[in-house]
Protein backbone atom coordinates (compact mmCIF):
# COMPACT_ATOMS: atom_id res chain seq x y z
CA UNK A 1 0.00 0.00 0.00
CA UNK A 2 1.66 3.15 -1.12
CA UNK A 3 1.18 6.09 0.90
CA UNK A 4 0.41 10.09 -0.08
CA UNK A 5 3.19 11.19 -2.07
CA UNK A 6 3.89 15.00 -2.55
CA UNK A 7 6.52 16.99 -4.79
CA UNK A 8 8.62 19.19 -4.33
CA UNK A 9 9.22 19.06 -0.99
CA UNK A 10 10.65 22.48 -1.25
CA UNK A 11 10.56 25.42 -3.43
CA UNK A 12 11.38 28.90 -3.69
CA UNK A 13 9.77 31.40 -5.91
CA UNK A 14 8.75 35.13 -6.21
CA UNK A 15 6.04 37.00 -5.53
CA UNK A 16 3.80 37.49 -8.68
CA UNK A 17 4.66 33.64 -9.80
CA UNK A 18 2.17 31.08 -10.17
CA UNK A 19 3.25 27.52 -8.66
CA UNK A 20 2.18 24.50 -9.24
CA UNK A 21 2.05 21.57 -6.27
CA UNK A 22 1.71 17.88 -6.83
CA UNK A 23 -0.37 15.36 -4.79
CA UNK A 24 -0.53 11.38 -5.49
CA UNK A 25 -2.65 10.31 -3.09
CA UNK A 26 -3.02 6.46 -0.81
CA UNK A 27 -4.16 3.67 -3.08
CA UNK A 28 -7.41 2.89 -2.32
CA UNK A 29 -8.84 6.80 -1.73
CA UNK A 30 -10.59 8.91 -3.68
CA UNK A 31 -10.89 12.25 -2.40
CA UNK A 32 -8.25 14.89 -1.86
CA UNK A 33 -7.78 17.46 0.02
CA UNK A 34 -5.34 20.49 0.44
CA UNK A 35 -3.99 22.32 3.71
CA UNK A 36 -1.86 25.08 4.34
CA UNK A 37 0.15 25.48 7.51
CA UNK A 38 2.21 28.56 8.22
CA UNK A 39 4.73 28.75 10.51
CA UNK A 40 3.83 28.03 14.31
CA UNK A 41 0.32 27.62 13.11
CA UNK A 42 -2.24 24.60 12.77
CA UNK A 43 -2.89 23.64 9.00
CA UNK A 44 -6.01 25.43 7.40
CA UNK A 45 -8.19 23.83 4.68
CA UNK A 46 -8.31 25.40 1.27
CA UNK A 47 -10.46 22.55 -0.66
CA UNK A 48 -11.37 19.39 -1.07
CA UNK A 49 -11.69 17.32 -4.70
CA UNK A 50 -13.72 14.46 -5.16
CA UNK A 51 -14.38 12.60 -8.42
CA UNK A 52 -12.56 15.46 -9.92
CA UNK A 53 -14.80 18.33 -8.82
CA UNK A 54 -14.62 20.64 -5.58
CA UNK A 55 -15.96 19.41 -2.60
CA UNK A 56 -15.84 22.14 -0.16
CA UNK A 57 -13.54 25.40 -0.23
CA UNK A 58 -12.55 26.93 2.85
CA UNK A 59 -11.54 30.68 2.82
CA UNK A 60 -8.70 31.04 -0.15
CA UNK A 61 -8.83 33.28 -2.71
CA UNK A 62 -9.93 32.27 -6.03
CA UNK A 63 -6.31 32.67 -6.89
CA UNK A 64 -5.63 29.05 -5.25
CA UNK A 65 -7.50 26.62 -7.43
CA UNK A 66 -6.88 23.16 -7.76
CA UNK A 67 -7.23 19.93 -9.83
CA UNK A 68 -8.24 16.15 -9.89
CA UNK A 69 -7.40 14.10 -11.97
CA UNK A 70 -8.86 10.49 -13.06
CA UNK A 71 -6.36 8.47 -11.02
CA UNK A 72 -7.35 10.56 -7.98
CA UNK A 73 -4.01 12.77 -8.03
CA UNK A 74 -4.02 16.47 -7.29
CA UNK A 75 -2.80 19.67 -8.05
CA UNK A 76 -2.88 23.02 -6.22
CA UNK A 77 -2.15 26.03 -7.94
CA UNK A 78 -1.49 28.98 -7.03
CA UNK A 79 -1.24 32.44 -8.96
CA UNK A 80 0.23 35.77 -8.41
CA UNK A 81 2.01 34.16 -5.25
CA UNK A 82 2.43 37.18 -2.33
CA UNK A 83 4.89 36.78 1.00
CA UNK A 84 2.23 35.09 3.44
CA UNK A 85 1.90 32.37 0.76
CA UNK A 86 5.14 31.27 2.59
CA UNK A 87 3.82 27.97 3.98
CA UNK A 88 4.09 24.18 4.16
CA UNK A 89 1.41 23.08 2.02
CA UNK A 90 -0.07 19.62 3.19
CA UNK A 91 -2.41 16.90 0.89
CA UNK A 92 -4.60 14.89 2.53
CA UNK A 93 -6.13 11.71 0.95
CA UNK A 94 -9.00 9.78 2.18
CA UNK A 95 -11.54 7.44 0.79
CA UNK A 96 -15.00 8.82 1.12
CA UNK A 97 -17.44 7.51 3.44
CA UNK A 98 -14.83 6.12 5.47
CA UNK A 99 -13.79 7.48 8.71
CA UNK A 100 -10.49 6.70 9.20
CA UNK A 101 -8.61 7.49 6.14
CA UNK A 102 -7.16 11.22 6.37
CA UNK A 103 -3.52 10.20 5.28
CA UNK A 104 -1.49 12.96 5.35
CA UNK A 105 1.64 13.63 2.70
CA UNK A 106 4.77 14.75 4.02
CA UNK A 107 4.37 18.23 2.39
CA UNK A 108 5.73 21.02 0.45
CA UNK A 109 7.63 23.94 1.88
CA UNK A 110 7.29 26.91 -0.31
CA UNK A 111 9.05 29.76 0.77
CA UNK A 112 8.01 33.17 -1.29
CA UNK A 113 10.51 36.04 -1.53
CA UNK B 1 -18.35 28.70 12.30
CA UNK B 2 -16.70 26.05 14.29
CA UNK B 3 -13.56 26.57 16.49
CA UNK B 4 -11.27 23.98 17.95
CA UNK B 5 -9.18 25.44 20.61
CA UNK B 6 -6.46 23.58 22.66
CA UNK B 7 -4.74 24.17 25.83
CA UNK B 8 -1.95 24.97 26.89
CA UNK B 9 -0.34 25.74 23.48
CA UNK B 10 3.03 25.31 25.21
CA UNK B 11 4.06 22.58 27.76
CA UNK B 12 7.54 22.15 29.35
CA UNK B 13 7.29 18.63 31.20
CA UNK B 14 9.60 16.41 32.94
CA UNK B 15 10.31 12.89 32.00
CA UNK B 16 8.15 10.75 34.17
CA UNK B 17 5.22 13.10 34.45
CA UNK B 18 1.57 12.72 33.41
CA UNK B 19 -0.29 15.25 32.06
CA UNK B 20 -3.12 16.21 30.23
CA UNK B 21 -3.77 18.75 26.74
CA UNK B 22 -7.49 19.44 26.13
CA UNK B 23 -9.11 20.29 23.16
CA UNK B 24 -12.26 22.19 23.13
CA UNK B 25 -14.74 23.12 20.10
CA UNK B 26 -17.55 24.80 19.60
CA UNK B 27 -20.30 22.67 17.43
CA UNK B 28 -21.53 19.12 17.00
CA UNK B 29 -18.59 17.34 15.65
CA UNK B 30 -19.29 14.12 13.89
CA UNK B 31 -15.56 12.68 14.49
CA UNK B 32 -12.55 14.26 15.80
CA UNK B 33 -8.95 13.28 15.10
CA UNK B 34 -5.24 13.75 17.17
CA UNK B 35 -2.50 14.09 15.19
CA UNK B 36 1.26 14.62 16.17
CA UNK B 37 3.78 16.94 13.94
CA UNK B 38 7.53 16.53 14.59
CA UNK B 39 9.09 20.01 13.98
CA UNK B 40 9.13 20.04 9.63
CA UNK B 41 7.21 17.12 8.98
CA UNK B 42 3.65 16.36 8.26
CA UNK B 43 1.13 15.12 10.04
CA UNK B 44 0.86 11.55 11.86
CA UNK B 45 -2.31 10.22 12.90
CA UNK B 46 -2.59 9.25 16.19
CA UNK B 47 -6.46 8.51 17.21
CA UNK B 48 -9.79 9.11 15.98
CA UNK B 49 -12.62 9.30 18.32
CA UNK B 50 -16.11 8.78 16.87
CA UNK B 51 -18.82 8.91 19.92
CA UNK B 52 -19.18 9.91 23.46
CA UNK B 53 -17.15 8.29 25.83
CA UNK B 54 -14.83 6.88 23.38
CA UNK B 55 -11.33 6.03 24.74
CA UNK B 56 -8.15 5.23 22.80
CA UNK B 57 -5.06 4.05 24.03
CA UNK B 58 -1.27 3.40 22.58
CA UNK B 59 1.65 3.04 24.18
CA UNK B 60 2.03 6.36 26.94
CA UNK B 61 -0.91 8.07 24.68
CA UNK B 62 -4.83 8.12 25.77
CA UNK B 63 -7.49 9.99 24.42
CA UNK B 64 -10.91 10.04 25.08
CA UNK B 65 -13.93 12.45 24.09
CA UNK B 66 -17.17 13.97 25.62
CA UNK B 67 -19.54 15.01 22.90
CA UNK B 68 -21.98 16.81 25.45
CA UNK B 69 -19.02 18.67 26.83
CA UNK B 70 -17.74 19.10 23.32
CA UNK B 71 -14.30 18.08 24.92
CA UNK B 72 -11.22 15.81 24.12
CA UNK B 73 -8.59 15.03 26.12
CA UNK B 74 -5.18 13.85 25.28
CA UNK B 75 -3.17 12.49 28.27
CA UNK B 76 0.31 11.59 28.50
CA UNK B 77 1.51 9.06 31.16
CA UNK B 78 5.08 8.49 32.18
CA UNK B 79 6.30 11.22 29.98
CA UNK B 80 9.72 9.97 27.62
CA UNK B 81 12.00 12.43 25.54
CA UNK B 82 10.65 10.77 22.36
CA UNK B 83 7.11 12.38 23.12
CA UNK B 84 8.32 15.89 22.13
CA UNK B 85 6.22 17.15 19.33
CA UNK B 86 3.55 19.15 18.69
CA UNK B 87 -0.07 17.54 19.31
CA UNK B 88 -2.95 18.73 17.11
CA UNK B 89 -7.02 18.01 17.61
CA UNK B 90 -9.08 18.33 14.36
CA UNK B 91 -12.44 18.30 14.43
CA UNK B 92 -15.22 16.79 11.69
CA UNK B 93 -18.72 18.44 11.52
CA UNK B 94 -21.42 16.22 9.78
CA UNK B 95 -22.16 16.85 6.42
CA UNK B 96 -18.54 18.06 5.34
CA UNK B 97 -15.81 16.56 5.18
CA UNK B 98 -12.86 19.26 5.71
CA UNK B 99 -10.70 18.53 9.29
CA UNK B 100 -10.48 21.80 11.52
CA UNK B 101 -7.45 22.10 13.56
CA UNK B 102 -6.91 23.24 16.74
CA UNK B 103 -3.87 25.55 17.75
CA UNK B 104 -1.48 23.18 18.36
CA UNK B 105 0.32 22.10 21.86
CA UNK B 106 3.80 21.78 21.82
CA UNK B 107 4.93 19.65 24.21
CA UNK B 108 8.56 19.00 25.31
CA UNK B 109 9.68 16.88 27.61
CA UNK B 110 12.74 17.67 29.57
CA UNK B 111 14.80 14.55 30.73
Amino acid sequence: ETGVTQSPTHLIKTRGQQVTLRCSSQSGHNTVSWYQQALGQGPQFIFQYYREEENGRGNFPPRFSGLQFPNYSSELNVNALELDDSALYLCASSQAGSYYGYTFGSGTRLTVV
Amino acid sequence: ELKVEQNPLFLSMQEGKNYTIYCNYSTTSDRLYWYRQDPGKSLESLFVLLSNGAVKQEGRLMASLDTKARLSTLHITAAVHDLSATYFCAVVVFGNEKLTFGTGTRLTIIP
